[in-house]
């Protein structure tokens, strides 16, 4: 089982809908990542949080909005995305540095 | 800009086989994660090498640092149906920050009966 914990595992909306996705650890870690992974290629890096602040926004679409309530949670809304947003996001988290990131299954986003 | 040149990228083989799986860089890195990952699932950590020339045993997986940390090889030995997924490197770059993985592209992974 994952330490990294996210829901829903899948998503359908349409390009009109606001969602959220969720995540959460409690391993204690500092750092904690959205990806987006299309099928069988390798997880792109979209954002990255590092003590609850946004440290990293690889030029993503405004689109995609995180939040970072506390240590342990980490939000991805969704606001008039495209079919071509349809893909498995993937949260991870890490103690930082170059220590390894740990994913959670990820959310399978249908967009209609 | 770092990259990882993983191959090869897709890979079928019979069950009892052996196989190997390269990721090379000219860029050095401070740390190299190998993960697998299984369909509907996320990628899952399997080992994290940061020294050079360092071999790490993960029952009849192999994993091996080269010496200047610029590539990195992982071996299968006699493979099992149960082997079957996606094999990503991961680096953290020392030019980079910590934070950012740079991927290689994978290796999917079939073991046939």
């Amino acid at each position: 089982d994952t330490e990294v914990t996210q829901t829903p595992k899948h998503l359908v909306m349409g390009m009109t809908n606001k969602k959220s996705l969720k995540c959460e650890q409690h391993m204690g870690h500092r750092a904690m990542y959205w990806y987006k992974q299309k099928a069988k290629k390798p997880p792109e890096l979209m954002f990255v949080y590092s003590y609850e602040k946004l440290s990293i926004n690889e030029s993503v679409p405004s689109r995609f909005s995180p939040e970072c309530p506390n240590s342990s949670l980490l939000n991805l809304h969704l606001h008039a995305l495209q079919p071509e947003d349809s893909a498995l996001y993937l949260c991870a988290s890490s103690l930082g540095g170059n220590q390894p990131q740990h994913f959670g299954d990820g959310t399978r986003l249908s967009i209609l | 800009t770092q990259l990882l040149e993983q191959s090869p990228q897709f890979l079928s083989i019979q069950e009892g086989e052996n196989l190997t799986v390269y990721c090379n860089s000219s860029s050095v890195f401070s740390s190299l994660q190998w993960y697998r990952q299984e369909p509907g699932e996320g990628p899952v950590l399997l080992v994290t090498v940061v020294t050079g020339g360092e071999v790490k045993k993960l029952k009849r997986l192999t994993f091996q640092f080269g010496d200047a940390r610029k590539d990195s090889s992982l071996h299968i030995t006699a493979a099992q149906t149960g082997d079957t997924g996606l094999y990503l490197c991961a680096g953290v770059g020392v030019e980079t920050s910590g934070s950012r993985l740079t991927f290689g592209e994978g290796t999917q992974l079939t073991v046939n009966p």
